[in-house]
Formats: C-alpha cells, sequence, structure tokens
C-alpha cells in the first residue's frame, strides 16, 4: 500500500500560471518536507513541517508556499512558475526529525 | 554546520562482483546517517541507516554500511552487485543538533553490467 502519495505525477503549467502539487500521507508522520530535485541532483529541501510548525529554508524563493491543512495532507503552491522551477518535487515525512524520512514518488513539473 | 560528499559521480562494477560507493560527512554533534536509492523518475527509496550502536548496519536488498567514526565515512556495500541495483545513490547526514534538515549528498550512479 502506497503511504506517501503524490498527485499528480506529471504536471505541465505555463509560464507565470499558478501550480498546486500535493502530498498525502497514510503513516501518521509528524514531519512532512518538500524538495525540489533537479536532473539527479541532490535532493534540495524547500520547507517542512512539523505538525502545524511551518520551516521555511532561507533559500527557498518567495514564490514557493506551502499548506498542511491537517496531519495527512500538504500542499506546495507555486505562485508563478518561471523555467527555472521545472524539476522534479518529492513529498517525504518521518515521524521525529532524526527518523528515516520516506518519499512519494514524485511529481514532474514542466513550464512552457 | 554539516555536509556529506559522495566522491565518485560514477562507479561500475561486473555483476556478481562486490560494490563500494563511498560516503563522508562532516557534522559538528553526533551524526544520523542514511543511504537512499534512487531509480528512473521516482522518489528516494530508502536502504539503511546508522543511528548509534553497532558499525555495521544491515539494510535492504543485501545492502550493508559500515560507519567509521575516525574516517567520517559511512560506505555502502554490498556482497554481490546485480544488474538490478543500477540506480542512483544518496547519502544523507543530520547533526543531532540540527532539528528537520537532513543534507543529501550529489549522489552516486551505480551501473552494474552483466
Amino acid at each position: 500500500d502506497a503511504m506517501v502519495i503524490q498527485n499528480p505525477r506529471y504536471q505541465v503549467t505555463q509560464f507565470g500560471k499558478p501550480v498546486t502539487l500535493s502530498c498525502s500521507q497514510t503513516l501518521n508522520h509528524n514531519v512532512m518536507y518538500w524538495y525540489q530535485q533537479k536532473s539527479s541532483q541532490a535532493p534540495k529541501l524547500l520547507f517542512h513541517y512539523y505538525d502545524k510548525d511551518f520551516n521555511n529554508e532561507a533559500d527557498t524563493p518567495d514564490n514557493f508556499q506551502s499548506r498542511r491543512p491537517n496531519t495527512s495532507f500538504c500542499f506546495l503552491d507555486i505562485r508563478s512558475p518561471g523555467l527555472g522551477d521545472a524539476a522534479m518535487y518529492l513529498c517525504a515525512t518521518s515521524r521525529g526529525f532524526t527518523d528515516t524520512q520516506y518519499f512519494g514518488p514524485g511529481t514532474r513539473l514542466t513550464v512552457l | 554546520a554539516q555536509s556529506v560528499a559522495q566522491p565518485e559521480d560514477q562507479v561500475n562494477v561486473a555483476e556478481g562482483n562486490p560494490l563500494t560507493v563511498k560516503c563522508t560527512y562532516s557534522v559538528s554533534g553526533n551524526p544520523y546517517l542514511f543511504w537512499y536509492v534512487q531509480y528512473p523518475n521516482r522518489g528516494l527509496q530508502f536502504l539503511l541507516k546508522y543511528i548509534t550502536g553497532d558499525n555495521l548496519v544491515k539494510g535492504s536488498y543485501g545492502f550493508e554500511a559500515e560507519f567509521n567514526k575516525s574516517q567520517t565515512s559511512f560506505h555502502l556495500k554490498k556482497p554481490s552487485a546485480l544488474v538490478s541495483d543500477s540506480a542512483l545513490y544518496f547519502c544523507a547526514v543530520r547533526d543531532d543538533g540540527n532539528a528537520g534538515k537532513s543534507t543529501f549528498g550529489d549522489g552516486t550512479t551505480l551501473t552494474v553490467k552483466p
């Protein structure tokens, strides 16, 4: 059974058109993360939630926002996608900060 | 500050031979160390971790890793490689005093040839 689910798996948007990526988990984990990964490079942490506590990485552009309405769901909003935002976006969860992270399959975003 | 290095972009081995994927780290506190594998167009899958205890950690799919504190290394190993092990491997470290953030290495592409 899938534990971390990301929808959609592939998303195409136009330059400047807002887009929302979705992540849900069945693990009841406290922590949820969003990563950006380009061209098989190291995943880059954008932000994370511990329960409702939000932590934004210092170098995450303002164009990226996140919402976590409940334990199970977390959303990544890109307000005005640029060509440079085309990437794989990975959601992950963990019980606590020192525990194993479980990753979803990712959403590949294409910006036209 | 914490950092992790995977010195090899690519590792090539023949099927049936042992494989090693190298990882070194730097943390100010105690390290939590992880290995993940990524297949094309998929998310990362957890292989194994070191938190404390025995320096030799056994994980999924026959992989193991040895924590070496003096050399600040956590190399991933497997005694006999399979073609299906071909993938991208990431080492990650978290400082026990750095809540919330793991640092990933740049990844090593493992190719196992028949």
